[in-house]
């Protein structure tokens, strides 16, 4: 079974910029989570998408959004790109929403912000 | 929110030895899970306990739960090299938004 596949892996951006990222779960997982992985933060919590539907998400400014599809992948964006949000981006597909089961976590993708 | 604190933030042992990470968290759970990271990767599964089980094994790995002190502890026995890595518990919470919870991480660090 393939794994959770994160494109792409590494991103260098521009201030004001936007950017869009994409995961793809395992076959038959419906629920995509999205973390943010900084060093002062650690694993901060996006949103989770089950069914094509946001069920939950973290506290992070407007400019994050994702969506997705039918096929269960998920994308990712962010608008007006700032130089905080340099980090790793995880996605991690799951069964069942929820944290109720194993997630199943993404190579993930390196923005860089300058 | 509530997240999980892991104790200690940074731990080096020699290979061979056994290495014990805690983990604390502050309200009620369904689950607590255990992942391990490789430097700049994504993380992987090691163990899922549910709010009713005390102990599970997996291989080296020994993880227990106590739901009365709100803590859990992880035990990696006859480390080797390749178990350099950080560590992180994730909480299932009880009431709340229904989302995994993660803690800071134990960065392990093992000593050829």
């Amino acid at each position: 079974k393939a794994g959770v596949t994160q494109t792409p892996r590494y991103l260098i951006k521009t201030r004001g910029q936007q950017v869009t990222l994409s995961c793809s779960p395992i076959s038959g997982h419906r629920s995509v989570s999205w973390y943010q992985q900084t060093p002062g933060q650690g694993l901060q919590f996006l949103f989770e998408y089950f069914s094509e539907t946001q069920r939950n998400k973290g506290n992070f400014p407007g400019r994050f959004s994702g969506r997705q599809f039918s096929n269960s992948r998920s994308e990712m964006n962010v608008s007006t790109l700032e130089l905080g949000d340099s980090a790793l981006y995880l996605c991690a597909s799951s069964q069942y929403p929820g944290g109720k089961t194993e997630a199943f976590f993404g190579q993930g993708t390196r923005l860089t912000v300058v | 929110s509530q997240q999980g604190e892991e104790d200690p933030q940074a731990l080096s042992i020699q290979e061979g030895e056994n290495a014990t990470m805690n983990c604390s968290y502050k309200t009620s759970i369904n689950n607590l899970q255990w992942y391990r990271q490789n430097s700049g990767r994504g993380l992987v599964h090691l163990i899922l306990i549910r709010s009713n089980e005390r102990e599970k094994h997996s291989g080296r790995l020994r993880v227990t739960l106590d739901t009365s002190k709100k803590s859990s502890s992880l035990l990696i026995t006859a480390s080797r090299a390749a178990d350099t890595a950080s560590y992180f518990c994730a909480t299932d919470p009880f009431e709340g938004a229904q989302k995994l919870v993660f803690g800071q991480g134990t960065r392990l660090t093992i000593n050829p």
